[in-house]
């Protein structure tokens, strides 16, 4: 399984564009990108996954280069309740085991008023 | 929407007991996990299972076990709970080969052993 980095924390602003980036050097050719988050008292929950470019849904766009060996998660415009831990993992889904996902220790993002 | 539910939210046990964490997904997934999550180590594998009565073994299998009867439902057991155990317990599920990889989570048990 990929080994993935990423910075312990970070601070916002309301109304900002937070950025958090992944470092995966060792992502294999099958290997999915995805990010979760998770708030206080509850489980993490799915945000978006990719592959390679740019993926984009409702709640963040996700960035990742041509060699894959790093993702950006772009939160555009935080809100308050935006506050949370949000974890990067990487994968391969096609595989029975490749479920068996790593959790590192996320990236704490803190948005202030 | 999938619903993945857990016996307990809080559970207070002694050292020695043996402790069953319940865990009921209705999504029909064929994988299961248990993880646990303590501050500054993120979540860790404990056990999962891809099929009813199969299992492997995660990053931290030992002083637990787990069993899978039904599709459904995901046990984590604690044989005899020591203090180090002590911890938030996760369970989730996801579907085996779906290409995406979403796993849904429940709200967790907060276990203290004492």
């Amino acid at each position: 399984l990929a080994k993935t980095t990423q910075p312990i924390s970070m601070d916002s602003y309301e109304g900002q564009e937070v950025n958090i980036t992944c470092s995966h050097n060792n992502i294999a050719t099958n290997d999915y990108i995805t990010w979760y988050q998770q708030f206080p008292s509850q489980g993490p929950r799915f945000i978006i996954q990719g592959y390679k470019t740019k993926v984009t849904n409702e709640v963040a766009s996700l960035f990742i280069p041509a060699d894959r060996k790093s993702s950006t998660l772009s939160l555009p415009r935080v809100s308050l309740s935006d506050t949370a831990v949000y974890y990067c993992l990487v994968g391969d889904g096609f595989k029975a085991a490749g479920n068996k996902l790593t959790f590192g220790g996320g990236t704490r993002v803190l948005v202030k008023p | 929407d999938v619903k993945v539910t857990q016996s307990s939210r809080y559970l207070v046990k002694r050292t020695g007991e043996k402790v069953f964490l319940e865990c009921v997904q209705d999504m029909d997934h064929e994988n299961m996990f248990w993880y646990r999550q303590d501050p500054g180590l993120g979540l860790r594998l404990i056990y999962f299972s891809y099929d009813v009565k199969m299992k492997e073994k995660g990053d931290i299998p030992e002083g637990y076990s787990v069993s899978r009867e039904k599709k459904e439902r995901f046990s984590l057991i604690l044989e005899s709970a020591s203090t180090n155990q002590t911890s938030m317990y996760l369970c989730a599920s996801s579907f085996r080969t779906s290409g995406r990889i979403e796993q849904f989570f429940g709200p967790g048990t907060r276990l203290t052993v004492l």
